[in-house]
Order: C-alpha cells, then structure tokens, then sequence
C-alpha cells in the first residue's frame, strides 16, 4: 500500500505570495491532519480534516487554511506569506478521526519564504 | 493551552546502554500516547503507542510506560544501537480540547559507539 504522499517537497516563495500544498493521503484512510514543523515551535497542529469537513483546528492565523475531496486528498493554503512561515509542512493521514487511530506522516513539503 | 513536555532535550548514551524519555501532559482526559522517531530528513515514524486503559507496552527493545495518576508517560530503550540515533516525539491526543495531537517539543539521541 502506498504511503503518504506530499507535493511540491520544496517551495520558495516570497513575502506576500501565497501557496498551496497537497497531500494525498494512504489508500482508504479518511483523516488528514496539517502539522508545522520548525526547530522553535516543534511539531504544532494546524488543522484536521475528516469526509471533507474540517473537525478541528489549531492555533494558527486565519491566513492558514485547508480543504479536503471527495478522495480524501487535502490542500493546505497559505495566503500572504510571512518570513515567519518557513517551515516544514507535514500532512498525516488516519483511517478515522480521534484518538487510538494511527498517524502516518508525509515526507513534508519545505517551505521557504524570501 | 494544553502542552506536553519532554524531557531530557539532548541525551547522549554509549551503544548498548538505555536510553529514557519522559513526558508529561496536562489534560487528563488524553486516552492515547503516540511516540514517533524522526530521522535527519525524514518523516516521523510511529515506533510504538499506548492507549489510557493500558500501563505498559514493549515491542522488542522498546517499551512504554503510563502512570495515568501522575499524568506521564515514558519511552525506555534498551542495548542502544547507532541507528537509534534521532529525535523522538512524544504526543497525546487531547480528549477534552479541540481533539487533536499535540506533541512534545523532541529529544534528539545520539547512541555512540
């Protein structure tokens, strides 16, 4: 089966564009869930999706938002992008949404913003 | 906000030795407590878990520990290999706020030989 996949792995952008990240998730699984990454902050949850409907979000701006397909695959956008927003962008795909279910991350997409 | 902490940050042990990691969480409603490994330039990988109902957990050299009462869970590795060289996560899913994982903030291993 598989694994999670992200595209693009590498993004360059500068302040005040925007960007969009996929993430298709494993074979069957229903919830993909959003992480930033950074050596500061850790691994900080962005946003969880689960049968195209957004269930739960983190604390981040509302310049950081998300959707899902009917195939489950999901889109993170970012709108006017900040310096502070370099990072890596992990998804992590489950086959149901809440605790017990079994994270399995993406390779990420590494953003830079210039 | 709900937070878990991790402890040590940095930990250094000679091949062959274990290793310990241990975190602590605040919401006591948090019923499952993934640990993930995440190489240089890698994906994290889930490396072993434990749900609430559960005191203990071993997978070969692996184990996992909950004390519930005390709110911390730790991650024991023993005959420490240089493979197992990398940052662990620690993280809970918070039952009671937003329902979603938050993860600890990493503790890089360095097994040396």
């Amino acid at each position: 089966k598989a694994g999670v996949t992200q595209t693009p792995r590498y993004l360059i952008k500068t302040r005040g564009q925007q960007v969009t990240l996929s993430c298709s998730p494993i074979s069957g699984h229903r919830s993909v869930s959003w992480y930033q990454q950074t050596p500061g902050q850790g691994l900080q949850f962005l946003f969880e999706y689960f049968s195209e409907t957004q269930r739960n979000k983190g604390n981040f701006p509302g310049r950081f938002s998300g959707r899902q397909f009917s195939n489950s695959r999901s889109e993170m956008n970012v709108s006017t992008l900040e310096l502070g927003d370099s990072a890596l962008y992990l998804c992590a795909s489950s086959l149901q949404s809440g605790g017990g279910n079994e994270q399995f991350f993406g390779p990420g997409t590494r953003l830079t913003v210039l | 906000g709900e937070n878990v902490e991790q402890h040590p940050s940095t930990l250094s042990v000679q091949e062959g030795d274990s290793a310990v990691i241990k975190c602590t969480y605040s919401d006591s409603a948090s019923n499952y407590f993934p640990w993930y490994k995440q190489e240089l330039g890698k994906r994290p990988q889930l490396i072993i878990d434990i749900r609430s109902n559960v005191g203990e957990k071993k997978d070969q050299r692996i184990a996992v520990t909950l004390n519930k009462t005390a709110k911390h869970f730790s991650l024991h590795i023993t005959e420490t290999q240089p493979e197992d060289s990398a940052v662990y996560f620690c993280a809970a899913f918070l039952a009671n706020y937003g329902q979603n994982f938050v993860f600890g903030p990493g503790t890089r291993l360095s097994v040396l030989p």
